[in-house]
């Protein structure tokens, strides 16, 4: 079964961090890009990060740039989001969505999230 | 960063009827576009990409225009089970970023 299965979520104080990690299966993980897209209460969607394939290459939101870090794992089908220094305007459900082909398109699969609530 | 801007925010309409949502960027991205449906606890859902292009197993009364600046996703013969937001996608460059979505409401 083609899916992806997001996991890591939970209730976290600011300025602390966490790791999300997406499982995918049923499809060829090491020939997609992988992406995270968030949505914030009462917000619409916004993309995060990306790792290619491969990860040759990473590109992140300017809102995360530099506190988030995206890697992926293709030995174990897996994608990661390791968040730092975490604000309260970080919480929302993130999703990890799989690329059209290697990194550089749209989004043709989604997880069902995981909710990051930032609170003290 | 390029900014996508749906119009309008929120449509009311009743089953049977044709509704147009429009999704504009701040710079044109050719046909670099992409279009979601997302209902309340679920995955957002890929309906339209490269602008026109109906997904496999998307039903064909969904359908997308446009190119450059300016883009319309238009559903034909509104059903009950379109009520949802809905959100362009522009994979021009990076940051990707969305439009702010448009709610179809079914009167």
């Amino acid at each position: 079964q083609v899916q992806l299965v997001e996991s890591g979520g939970g209730v976290v104080q600011p300025g602390r961090s966490l790791r999300l990690s997406c499982a995918a299966s049923g499809f060829p993980f090491s020939s997609y890009g992988m992406h995270w897209v968030r949505q914030a209460p009462g917000k619409g969607l916004e993309w995060v990060a990306v790792t290619w394939y491969d990860g040759s290459n990473k590109y992140y939101a300017d809102s995360v740039k530099g506190r988030f870090t995206i890697f992926r794992d293709n030995s174990n089908n897996t994608v990661s989001l390791q968040m730092n220094s975490l604000r309260v305007e970080d919480t929302a459900v993130y999703y990890c969505a799989r690329d059209k082909i290697g990194g550089n398109w749209y989004f043709n699969l989604w997880g069902r999230g995981t909710l990051v609530t930032v609170s003290s | 960063d390029i900014q996508m801007t749906q119009s309008p925010s929120s449509v009311s309409a009743s089953v049977g009827d044709r509704v147009t949502l429009t999704c504009r960027a701040s710079q044109g991205i050719g046909t670099w576009l992409a279009w979601y449906q997302r209902k309340p606890g679920k995955a957002p859902n890929l309906l339209i990409y490269a602008a026109s292009n109906l997904q496999t197993g998307v039903p064909s009364r969904f359908s997308g225009s446009g190119s450059g600046t300016d883009f319309t996703l238009t559903i034909n013969s509104l059903q009950p089970e379109d009520s949802a937001t809905y959100y362009c996608l522009q994979f021009n460059s990076f940051p990707r970023t969305f439009g702010q979505g448009t709610n179809v409401e079914i009167k």
